[in-house]
């Protein structure tokens, strides 16, 4: 089905270090983007992948296509305390004809000073 | 930076009881959603709009739930006869097309 797993589910690191989350399906998507939700805000978008292989960066945030267009990866480096919070992947699987984007189960992230 | 806007921030009804949630998508944008999200659990698809119709809806969008854009700038999310497990937050998006999908801040609603 469109099930989107993200793992690990969540995850407590050290201000300063590196974080890798990833999020699989079994099927195919066309665009993954990655959100960051806040406790009691709404998803804020800090990638936009669109073709297999893409590798796209914003600041310290890094994030890939997977070539087999069943995954994509998220990239943190040197993790701040304001890196937490959940962050979501989603994909869309056009042409759909809605552009509707289903998200993935999420990974919390807590960062200790 | 344009915005979704979402209003009330904060809803709280009793069980059978009719809501309508507002939102105001970015002027520009032609495709809408509506997403819930159940405390702690992940954001689920409900519904998309597009030329005034709805275009996909999810098996949570059953007969109680209906969706209209009355006018030029407004969206909205109508619960018929609110039950207790409605309760969650309700996040309005929209869309250019393809391209990524642009939430507002919510709406918590509570159904007691």
């Amino acid at each position: 089905g469109q099930q989107l797993n993200q793992s690990p589910q969540s995850m407590f690191i050290q201000e300063g270090e590196d974080v890798s989350m990833n999020c699989t399906s079994s099927s195919i998507f066309n665009t993954w983007l990655w959100y960051k939700q806040d406790p009691g805000e709404g998803p804020v978008l800090l990638i936009a992948l669109y073709k297999a292989g893409e590798l796209t960066s914003n600041g310290r945030l890094t994030a890939q296509f997977g070539i087999t267009r069943k995954d994509s990866f998220l990239n943190i480096s040197a993790s701040i305390p304001s890196d937490v919070g959940i962050y979501f992947c989603a994909g869309q699987r056009a042409p759909s004809g809605t552009y509707k984007y289903i998200f993935g189960t999420g990974t919390r992230l807590k960062v200790l000073a | 930076e344009p915005e979704v806007t979402q209003t009330p921030s904060h809803q709280v009804t009793q069980m059978g009881q009719e809501v309508i949630l507002r939102c105001v998508p970015i002027s520009n944008h032609l495709y809408f959603y509506w997403y819930r999200q159940i405390l702690g659990q992940k954001v689920e698809f409900l519904v998309s709009f597009y030329n005034n119709e709805i275009s996909e809806k999810s098996e949570i969008f059953d007969d109680q739930f209906s969706v209209e854009r009355p006018d030029g700038s407004n969206f909205t999310l109508k619960i018929r006869s609110t039950k207790l497990e409605d309760s969650a937050m309700y996040f309005c998006a929209s869309s250019e097309g393809a391209g990524p999908l642009h939430f507002g801040n919510g709406t918590r609603l509570t159904v007691t």
